[in-house]
């Protein structure tokens, strides 16, 4: 079965400063691997995709992801943190033959001043 | 557009009980899914229904059952509630059922199991 692992459940970075979240997957065939994001008492919002195109990916707000299958990763950068990237980012990998998407346990970002 | 909808916002049940959470997909998508999040974990997959069909089942108890209608719209029911089953479940919608497709999330219903 497919899975990811996220490493580091908290990550705190200052403003201005590199986002690098990470997030290593396994499988057994090449996988669709996503981002998204989740503030507080909101649904998930999708950063970016991964389906087998480009190895570097870019989403919304300035993040990219880039698909190392040497490495089996799929790390989340940001060059400059904001405050309004608080929040939690969860990893995901979903099969090709339907939407049954396996998340990793989140990260926790946090943005100081 | 509007996004996905997820009927009710909140509820709060006694052990036992049973409880149907809805959801309404973006206009034009014919695949749902369900996810149960509880609080400090990522989404667990418990269905995908595509086309009114069942396409994919998560690890989950045949307390949970979910279906899909003409219009797509779906419902998740889950009987014999326990308290562990108190989390955020969220539906989401995309055009297609295969992976590589976008899955748009709703605001999730939270689910409070006294």
């Amino acid at each position: 079965a497919q899975s990811v692992t996220q490493l580091g459940s908290h990550v705190s970075v200052s403003e201005g400063a590199l986002v690098l979240l990470r997030c290593n997957y396994s499988s057994s065939v090449p996988p669709y691997l996503f981002w998204y994001v989740q503030y507080p008492n909101q649904g998930l919002q999708l950063l970016l995709k991964y389906t087998s195109a480009a190895t570097l990916v870019k989403g919304i707000n300035g993040f990219e992801a880039e698909f190392k299958k040497s490495e089996t990763s799929f790390h989340l950068t940001k060059p400059s943190a904001h405050m309004s990237d608080a929040a939690e980012y969860f990893c995901a990998v979903s099969e090709v033959k339907n939407n049954d998407m396996r998340f990793g346990a989140g990260t926790r970002l946090t943005v100081k001043p | 557009d509007a996004g996905v909808t997820q009927s009710p916002t909140h509820l709060i049940k006694t052990r036992g009980q049973h409880v149907t959470l809805r959801c309404s997909p973006i206009s034009g998508h014919k695949s749902v899914s369900w996810y149960q999040q509880v609080l400090g974990q990522g989404p667990q997959f418990i269905f995908q229904y595509y086309e009114k069909e069942e396409r994919g089942r998560g690890n989950f108890p045949d307390r949970f059952s979910a279906r899909q209608f003409p219009n797509y719209s779906s419902e998740l029911n889950v009987n014999a509630l326990l308290l562990g089953d108190s989390a955020l479940y969220l539906c989401a919608s995309s055009l297609g059922g295969q992976g590589a497709y976008e899955q748009y999330f709703g605001p999730g219903t939270r689910l409070t199991v006294t």
